[in-house]
């Protein structure tokens, strides 16, 4: 069964520095997305991507943040100089159609945590 | 600011019982409303895509209504099972907005 796939896993790294999450979404959808978690707060829409650029963004993706799609597989989240505060789960997302009742697929997420 | 709610925050149950759980949503421009199951350590799941007022959804032991002119559904778990232990999430979708996911209800499904 197709499936979402992020690396990596866990990454842990010292304030300042860029940091690159990588998303590979089921090869057929269309509409990808981040979402984050901190640690014991709800889940929290970060940005959605659609044909090859942003379609929305929340508050929180900031200039430190931008997302890409290099090359027609890899969708990548980038935070650019991380802060403590960036410490969660990222998740990455895909869902197939232009409705939003398509469900979301998700990745099993990278946790980054920021010293 | 969208606010989605849902209640309990976290739920005990014993095996074999049966619960349920809400998740409220403005009731205004509704779109479609998602539940997904988060166990531990994997990703997210959808189990139900809702769309229409009085839409009832099943799959196994679990089942789902909507209300949309009052803004909550219930899910509920008949017979629970130590498997059925996860964050259960709501996600609500405003007409051309993106999905606002409610803060879940952990269960904790007790052998």
């Amino acid at each position: 069964e197709p499936e979402v796939t992020q690396t990596p896993s866990h990454q842990v790294t010292q304030m300042g520095q860029e940091v690159i999450l990588r998303c590979v979404p089921i090869s057929n959808h269309l509409y990808f997305y981040w979402y984050r978690q901190i640690l014991g707060q709800k889940v929290e829409f970060l940005v959605s991507f659609y044909n090859n650029e942003i379609s929305e963004k929340s508050e929180i993706f900031d200039d430190q943040f931008s997302v890409e799609r290099p090359d027609g597989s890899n969708f990548t989240l980038k935070i650019r100089s991380t802060k403590l505060e960036d410490s969660a789960m990222y998740f990455c997302a895909s869902r197939l159609g232009q409705t939003n009742t398509g469900e979301l697929f998700f990745g099993e997420g990278s946790r980054l945590t920021v010293l | 600011i969208l606010n989605v709610e849902q209640s309990p925050q976290s739920l005990h149950v014993q095996e074999g019982d049966s619960t349920n759980f809400t998740c409220s949503f403005p009731s205004s421009n509704f779109y479609a409303l998602h539940w997904y199951r988060w166990e531990t350590a994997k990703s997210p799941e959808a189990l139900f895509v809702m769309t229409l007022n009085g839409d009832e959804k099943k799959k196994g032991r679990i089942s789902a209504t909507l209300n949309t002119k009052e803004g909550y559904s219930y899910l509920y778990i008949k017979g629970s099972q130590p498997e059925d232990s996860a964050t259960y999430l709501c996600a609500f979708i405003m007409y051309g907005q993106n999905f606002v996911f409610g803060p879940g209800t952990r269960l904790s499904v007790l052998p």
